[in-house]
């Protein structure tokens, strides 16, 4: 079964500072890797994703992603975080059954990021 | 403006009540997702709909109700079965061959 992971409950980093959100990924076959963003009572937003190709992945706002297979994860990084970055980050994998793609997502608990001025 | 629309935005209900839910995107997308939202729980599948007339249970279904009578539209109603009701409620679309969803802004759903 595809699983998703991401161990840190909150993340805090001063402004300036470059950040990691941590997300690491159990799934069989190629994974299709998934960062979305929430701010207080708000929908999710699309960040960036990982299919195939070019392991670093470009995204919105100046996030970006290493893709690494041999340690199953993606995190997710900024050079330098700023106070607007605070929010809810959720990693995801999509999800496959025995008959191939069902165009599910799983999330992870999500990861608060704190940036301090 | 294309997007995801959900209403209304907050919502209060009282015990015995069944509530339904808007949810209506104009992207042309084949597949919607209802999610709720716990806090500490991360987003949890209600029920998803990969095409019109048609609709999968996800993994917290019981006491919810859905129907995909036209591509745009994916209502969800929570029944007075559901016994803890109160959460934040994500409506999601996908387009086809997409595994990329994009969600609505949410309904805040209070049981009073």
């Amino acid at each position: 079964a595809q699983s998703v992971a991401q161990p840190e409950d909150q993340v805090n980093v001063a402004e300036g500072n470059p950040l990691t959100v941590k997300c690491t990924y159990s799934v069989s076959g190629n994974p299709y890797l998934f960062w979305y963003v929430q701010y207080p009572n708000r929908g999710l937003q699309f960040l960036l994703k990982y299919i195939t190709g070019d392991n670093l992945v470009k995204g919105s706002y100046g996030f970006e992603a290493e893709f690494n297979k041999s340690q199953t994860s993606f995190h997710l990084k900024k050079p330098s975080a700023l106070v607007s970055d605070s929010a809810l980050y959720f990693c995801a994998v999509r999800d496959l059954d025995g008959s191939g793609n069902t165009g599910k997502l799983i999330f992870g608990q999500g990861t608060t990021l704190q940036v301090k001025p | 403006d294309g997007g995801i629309t959900q209403s209304p935005k907050y919502l209060f209900r009282k015990e015995g009540q069944n509530v339904t839910l808007s949810c209506e995107q104009n992207l042309n997308h084949d597949a919607m997702y209802w999610y709720r939202q716990d806090p500490g729980q991360g987003l949890r599948l209600i029920y998803y709909s990969q095409i019109v007339n048609d609709f999968q249970k996800g993994d917290i279904a019981e006491g919810y109700s859905v129907s995909r009578e036209k591509k745009e539209s994916f209502p969800l109603t929570v029944t007075s079965a559901q016994k803890n009701p109160t959460a934040f409620y994500l409506c999601a679309s996908s387009g086809t061959g997409s595994a990329t969803q994009y969600f609505g802004p949410g309904t805040r759903l209070t049981v009073l």
